[in-house]
């Protein structure tokens, strides 16, 4: 099964600063999709950005964008700017386009932004 | 479109009892997932179903866990008899098609406490 690693369980980020969260994934496949979904302390899961691995292109959503390293299996998030809101925990998902509609989530990345 | 709906938000039950989680998806959306999030294991995902049949269940924990879909607008999730490591949020997330691999769509949650 694929699996995917968020390696910093804790992060923290100066308001209207610049921070970014690490992903890492493992698979065999060469066709799937990332994505950044946002829990912020309400528990509402919120997707935050997506990306298809088909694209060379980073996916970018106002304050968000990421870096996207097919070669390396990474898919890191930048957030600009970063504001109070922000504050939240992040996970990282991959989705496979092969083994179902299964998606793999890590662990998950908690932000604090510092006012 | 009002999103996808869990309910109850909160439930309280001792140990023993039965519990019954219920999940409307959003409309069109045909596949459904119910993970469980606690502070030691994070998001696990317990069962998936792709047009209302049960794809892969290899995350429910043991039998005492049981999922339904038996239409495409309801699911539920039962514990019997419920015990106190139960205790997690669980959630209720909905799709479209894995083709165009779009995302999955979160309902609030049900915080469930097994005295």
């Amino acid at each position: 099964a694929q699996t995917v690693t968020q390696s910093q369980p804790e992060m923290s980020v100066q308001e209207a600063e610049t921070v970014t969260l690490s992903c890492t994934y493992d698979t065999s496949e060469s066709d799937y999709y990332l994505f950044w979904y946002k829990q912020p302390p309400s528990r509402q899961m919120i997707l935050v950005i997506r990306q298809e691995a088909y694209k060379q292109q980073n996916a970018t959503e106002n304050r968000f964008s990421v870096n996207f390293q097919k070669a390396a299996k990474s898919f890191s998030l930048k957030i600009s700017d970063s504001q109070l809101g922000d504050a939240a925990m992040y996970f990282c998902a991959y989705r496979s386009s092969n083994t179902g509609n299964q998606f793999y989530f890590g662990t998950g990345t908690s932000l604090t932004v510092i006012p | 479109d009002a999103g996808v709906i869990q309910s109850p938000r909160h439930e309280v039950t001792e140990m023993g009892q039965e519990v019954t989680l219920r999940c409307k998806p959003i409309s069109g959306h045909n596949s459904l997932f119910w993970y469980r999030q606690t502070m030691m294991r994070g998001l696990e995902l317990l069962i998936y179903f792709n047009n209302n049949v049960p794809i892969d269940d290899s995350g429910m924990p043991e039998d005492r866990f049981s999922a339904k879909m038996p239409n495409a607008s309801f699911s539920t999730l039962k514990i019997q008899p419920s015990e106190p490591r139960d205790s997690a949020v669980y959630f209720c997330a909905s799709s479209l098609p894995l083709t165009g691999g779009h995302e999955q769509y979160f309902g609030p949650g049900t915080r469930l406490t097994v005295t």
